[in-house]
């Protein structure tokens, strides 16, 4: 889409705890929202996604909601581990194309 | 992750000097995308490919060129390398909406 907000840019939580990361976008016409997980030094993986018919994906231990009356989905990770620590992206996929237009990215760390 | 490779890993180039990425993909995934890491900014899309000789351009194209003529093959130029260039370079591929991304390159441009 346009533009895609994603806010906090840095979280940190006690290892256990669940954090919450969130993205608005503009564009009406987004129908696809993918998160990616990224290490130090590595390449973006995709963790989990979820398409415009549908509120809510669960996996594991996370999940994301979507709610497109407000423009918004987010990213719940629950019983963090430190392995989790890594910078987490969100994007959205206009409309009739397959260009991903990606948040500015939050580093979660998780702490012992 | 071993269906997309991308070389080399590591570059430096001086101003000006011509300078050529590779991606190759093992998938034969129809979409192919590159894209540029810098802090602060995310990832930005430069160019992507929607099919082997259709090619368009992303969010910041300036001083890019791209081709495609080999569904597996996706190489981004440099022609004039620049210091604002200096970044590191992802190129990604899809079937559809998943992207997939390879291992990245890290560009210096002196």
């Amino acid at each position: 889409g346009e533009n895609v907000e994603q806010h906090p840019s840095t979280l940190s939580v006690q290892e256990g705890d669940s954090a919450v990361i969130k993205c608005t976008y503009s564009d009406s016409a987004s129908n696809y929202f993918p998160w990616y997980k990224q290490e130090l030094g590595k390449r973006p993986q995709l963790i989990i996604d979820i398409r415009s018919n549908v509120g809510e994906k669960k996996d594991q231990r996370i999940a994301v909601t979507l709610n497109k009356t407000a423009k918004h989905f987010s990213l719940h990770i629950t019983e963090t581990q430190p392995e989790d620590s890594a910078v987490y992206f969100c994007a959205d996929m206009e409309g009739g194309g397959n260009k991903l237009t990606f948040g500015t990215g939050t580093q979660l760390k998780v702490e012992l | 992750d071993a269906g997309i490779t991308q070389s080399p890993r590591y570059k430096i180039t001086e101003t000006g000097r011509q300078v050529t990425l590779m991606c190759h993909q093992t998938w034969s995934h129809s979409y192919m995308f590159w894209y540029r890491q810098d802090l602060g900014h995310g990832l930005r899309l430069i160019y992507y490919s929607a099919a082997a000789d259709i090619t368009d351009k992303g969010e910041v194209p300036d001083g890019y060129v791209v081709s495609r003529s080999k569904t597996e093959n996706f190489p981004l130029t440099l022609e004039s390398a620049t210091r604002s260039q200096t970044s590191v370079y992802f190129c990604a591929s899809s079937p559809s909406y998943e992207q997939y991304f390879g291992p990245g390159t890290r560009l210096t441009v002196t």
